[in-house]
């Protein structure tokens, strides 16, 4: 199964739009690419999930490249509730690789 | 409720201490996952169930760790003679299975279990 890599850490002023970046070189074409995150005490939270077209919820954005080997989660208006441990995943939910493999994710950090 | 619900939402056992962890999943999912989160490390996949069935089991670390979902809805994870590195937070999550893939799964808050 898909690994991803993603930054230990990343700060982005209130406000501001967070880009968080995550590699996924070894996709396999029927695994999406989902995001969640986890505040600190909290079960994770989902957040957004795609294939290869660009999608958008009320939460945030996601660009995945046209390759699919990279995708950008964009949280447009950074608030300090955001601040927390986001997590990219690739998976095949509804197919053979239905698990959700967590790694380290990325600390995001939103400074007043 | 609307979401997946855990309980207990903390529990304090003493070594060697049966406990049980219940999950109610959200109404109609089929899907049922148990997770184990160690302190300041990612989730970690324990066991998959659709309906009724346990269909994964390959995550639980020992057999001390038994779960079951008879009816297909509710599910117990029961770990027995806890260990103190059996102190975690316990992480239930549900999907609605569906012909297509890219389901999207749902986490509860988890149940925080220390061992002493």
């Amino acid at each position: 199964d898909a690994k991803t890599t993603q930054p230990p850490s990343m700060d982005c002023a209130e406000g501001r739009a967070a880009n968080l970046p995550c590699n996924h070189s070894t996709i396999s074409g029927n695994e999406y690419v989902y995001w969640y995150r986890q505040i600190h005490s909290q079960g994770p939270q989902y957040i957004i999930h795609g294939l290869k077209n660009n999608e958008t919820n009320e939460m945030a954005s996601l660009i995945i490249t046209e390759d699919r080997k990279s995708s950008t989660l964009i949280l447009p208006h950074a608030t300090l509730r955001d601040t927390a441990v986001y997590y990219c995943i690739v998976a095949n939910s509804g197919g053979s690789n239905y698990k959700l493999t967590f790694g380290k994710g990325t600390l995001l950090t939103v400074n007043p | 409720g609307a979401g997946v619900s855990q309980s207990p939402r903390y529990k304090v056992a003493k070594r060697g201490q049966d406990v049980a962890l219940r999950c109610d999943p959200i109404s109609g999912h089929v899907s049922l996952f148990w997770y184990q989160q160690a302190l300041g490390q990612g989730p970690e996949f324990l066991t998959y169930f659709q309906n009724e069935a346990q269909l994964d089991k390959s995550g639980l670390p020992s057999d001390r760790f038994f779960a079951e979902r008879p009816e297909g809805s509710v599910s117990t994870l029961k770990i027995q003679r806890t260990q103190q590195e059996d102190s975690a937070v316990y992480l239930c999550a549900s999907s609605i299975k569906a012909q297509r893939a890219g389901n999207t799964i749902y986490f509860g808050e988890g149940s925080w279990l220390t061992v002493v």
